[in-house]
């Protein structure tokens, strides 16, 4: 299985800052990588798919990066409502789609 | 607006097996061109994608759960189905269903609210 190693595990910051939170994958998965932010007691929601591309209604303030085995999830500048965990996950079915660990992101 | 919504029993004793539906609206499930799939979430710990299935029958599954894990697609009651069969205490977790983007893309747009099921007797 491509094994997929996001860091921090946690990380705490204000509202207004920028952050950036990192997946590493085991080997090389080309731009098939996705991130997801889930609040506590609700389902994961889609913020990046491609490695890159914004599905329609997530706030710009999202940006993904990276290829190969180094992706970034960047939130440009932090909003309340954007403190929860995010997870990174590969999109290539063979032999197993999986998941990072998960980053929990909390207000300083 | 496409919804998923999960229904089966919150309860099932040790050795027996678990099924769970989701229920799609809004959308038609024969309509093809998605993956129609589970994910399930320990308490407290991350995301395990279990698998997936597709109107024309076909299936794939995670390799840890292919013994134990069935996949189904009813077009007539626009519903898919899970059946883990043997389950214990670590099948213990939410239990999500999920469909994907369109054209082969596994990352998956639209959730169910999950389904909390606990293994005890």
């Amino acid at each position: 299985d491509i094994q997929l190693t996001q860091s921090p595990s946690f990380l705490s910051a204000s509202v207004g800052d920028r952050v950036t939170i990192t997946c590493r994958a085991s080997q090389v998965i080309s731009n098939y990588l996705a991130w997801y932010q889930q609040k506590p007691g609700k389902a994961p929601k889609l913020l990046i798919y491609a490695a890159s591309t914004l599905p329609r209604g997530v706030p710009s303030r999202f940006s993904g990066s990276g290829s190969g085995t180094e992706f970034t999830l960047t939130i440009s500048s932090l909003q309340p409502e954007d403190f929860a965990t995010y997870y990174c996950q590969q999109l290539n079915s063979y032999p197993s789609i999986t998941f990072g660990q998960g980053t929990r992101l909390e207000i300083k | 607006q496409v919804l998923l919504q999960e229904s089966g029993p919150g309860l099932v004793n040790p050795s027996q097996t678990l099924s769970l539906s989701c229920t799609v609206s809004g959308d038609s499930i024969s309509s093809g061109g998605y993956y129609w799939t589970w994910l399930r979430q320990q308490p407290g710990k991350g995301l395990e994608w279990m698998g997936y299935g597709f109107y024309s029958g076909a299936s794939y599954y995670n390799p840890s759960l292919q013994s134990r894990l069935s996949i189904s697609v009813d077009g007539s009651k626009n519903q898919f189905s899970l059946r883990l069969i043997s389950v214990t205490a670590a099948d213990t977790a939410v239990y999500y269903c999920a469909k994907s983007l369109p054209g082969g893309v596994h990352a998956f747009d639209i959730w169910g609210q999950g389904k909390m099921v606990s293994v005890s007797s």
